[in-house]
């Protein structure tokens, strides 16, 4: 059975830093591109970063770039989020979550996390 | 980046109902467009990807269709489990980006 569990939410100041982790099971983590998702309070999902299986590629969202750094361990099956100069505006659920190739180049996310959350506030 | 604009953003319906749900690109993006059943206080859930294919294990009752930059989320007689928030999402090109969302509430 496929999981992904995210841990290491809680609450920082702004301007302050954090790192979420998400551990997998149940697949082989090394073939998968994995993907951080997040959610204000009573707002919509908002992409926020993309790795690639092999860890080469990331891409980020423009309202993170140069603040978060998306890493892998496949060693550990873990996927982590750092998190820094964070904004009260950061405040959300992250989830993180699997994709899935359908064709060369269509891709899904088919299993998220719970998510954490993570408050910024003084 | 590509902007999804969904609509309604609200919907209230009846059990039974058919309804429809729209997201509109900024751009083109092929095929490459997902939907999600969000439930509150859970992770999404896939319904569609490529625009029109059925996540296994989703009732049929779901379909989608487009593509390009007009698409649609189809639901052909809404069950008591559907009512929840729907998100599409753009996978043709980064950043990927989510619609704003449409709430499916019961009438």
């Amino acid at each position: 059975e496929v999981q992904l569990v995210e841990s290491g939410g809680g609450l920082v100041q702004p301007g302050g830093s954090l790192r979420l982790s998400c551990v997998a099971s149940g697949f082989t983590f090394s073939s998968y591109a994995m993907h951080w998702v997040r959610q204000a309070p009573g707002k919509g999902l908002e992409y926020v970063s993309t790795i690639s299986s092999n860890g080469d590629s990331t891409y980020y969202a423009n309202s993170v770039k140069g603040r978060f750094t998306i890493s892998r361990d496949s060693s550990k099956n873990t996927l982590y989020l750092q998190m820094g100069s964070l904004r009260t505006e950061d405040m959300a659920v992250y989830y993180c979550a699997r994709e899935k190739e359908y064709s060369a180049s269509g891709t899904y996310f088919d299993y998220w996390g719970q998510g954490i959350l993570v408050t910024v506030s003084s | 980046d590509i902007q999804l604009t969904q609509s309604p953003s609200f919907l209230s319906a009846s059990v039974g109902d058919r309804i429809t749900i729209t997201c509109r690109a900024s751009q083109g993006i092929r095929s490459y467009l997902a939907w999600y059943q969000q439930k509150s206080g859970k992770a999404p859930k896939v319904l569609i990807y490529g625009a029109s294919t059925l996540q296994s294990g989703v009732p049929s009752r779901f379909s989608g269709r487009g593509s390009g930059t007009e698409f649609t989320l189809t639901i052909s007689s809404l069950q008591p489990e559907d009512f929840a928030t729907y998100y599409c999402q753009q996978l043709n090109i980064y950043p990927l980006t989510f619609g704003g969302g449409t709430k499916v509430e019961i009438k």
